[in-house]
């Protein structure tokens, strides 16, 4: 079982839509958890940070549940720049190191 | 504005050929880490620094070697190529402060092994 897993997609919404990623960890003792989007052929980039409370940035919206070791990633009104693959990102026990999910691709049509 | 730069954004190679990947960053950060990332897959670790000097084995070491003689750079090497080394190579850096888990990836190396 991978520590990571995402449904890789690919999503293909309509602008204005929303869209829902979801990602489950294996680990537990897993700090920390993070989004990062990976433009193609680009480097990835931090998106944002997980936290139990969950945490909004403007149209997006990160969830956390502990409990059932589930994070998500919500969009809403979707726009061509959204474009993109989105990793889930977990720190485990060394702070330092970060495990990377396959990423879900999206693409947000006209 | 950080910069996180690689050697090469391209590069063939022959099988059995030692191969170097070099990795500068300009943020005066501790750490460093080489991952490759492959379809289905996503990024993996292959070898991080902590320190000039100071390297520790990611999930997937074999095949590889890696060398931080000065702070800001960081190579990695693969001895002996071989085809299931064919991959995208993407170095990053990270500071030991608080906001430590914010990496810095650089635009990456595609690597192929013929």
């Amino acid at each position: 079982r991978k520590e990571v897993e995402q449904d890789p997609g690919p999503f293909n919404v309509p602008e204005g839509a929303t869209v829902a990623f979801n990602c489950t960890y294996s680990n537990s003792a897993s700090q920390s958890f993070f989004w990062y989007r990976q433009d193609c052929r680009k480097e990835p980039k931090l998106l944002m940070s997980v936290y139990s409370s969950g945490n909004e940035d403007g149209r997006f919206t990160a969830q956390l549940n502990r409990a059932s070791q589930y994070i998500s990633l919500l969009i809403r009104d979707s726009k061509l720049s959204d474009s993109a693959t989105y990793l889930c990102v977990v720190m485990g026990g060394s702070a330092r190191q970060l495990t990377f999910g396959s990423g879900t691709q999206l693409t947000v049509l006209p | 504005d950080v910069k996180v730069t690689q050697s090469s954004r391209y590069l063939v190679k022959r099988t059995g050929e030692k191969v170097f990947l070099e990795c500068v960053q300009d943020m005066d950060h501790e750490n460093m880490f080489w991952y490759r990332q492959d379809p289905g897959l996503g990024l993996r670790l292959i070898y991080f620094s902590y320190d000039v000097k100071m390297k520790e084995k990611g999930d997937i070491p074999e095949g590889y070697s890696v060398s931080r003689e000065k702070k800001e750079r960081f190579s990695l090497i693969l001895e002996s190529a071989s085809t299931n080394q064919t991959s995208m190579y993407l170095c990053a850096s990270t500071s030991m402060g608080r906001n430590n888990y914010e990496q810095y990836f650089g635009p990456g190396t595609r690597l192929t092994v013929t």
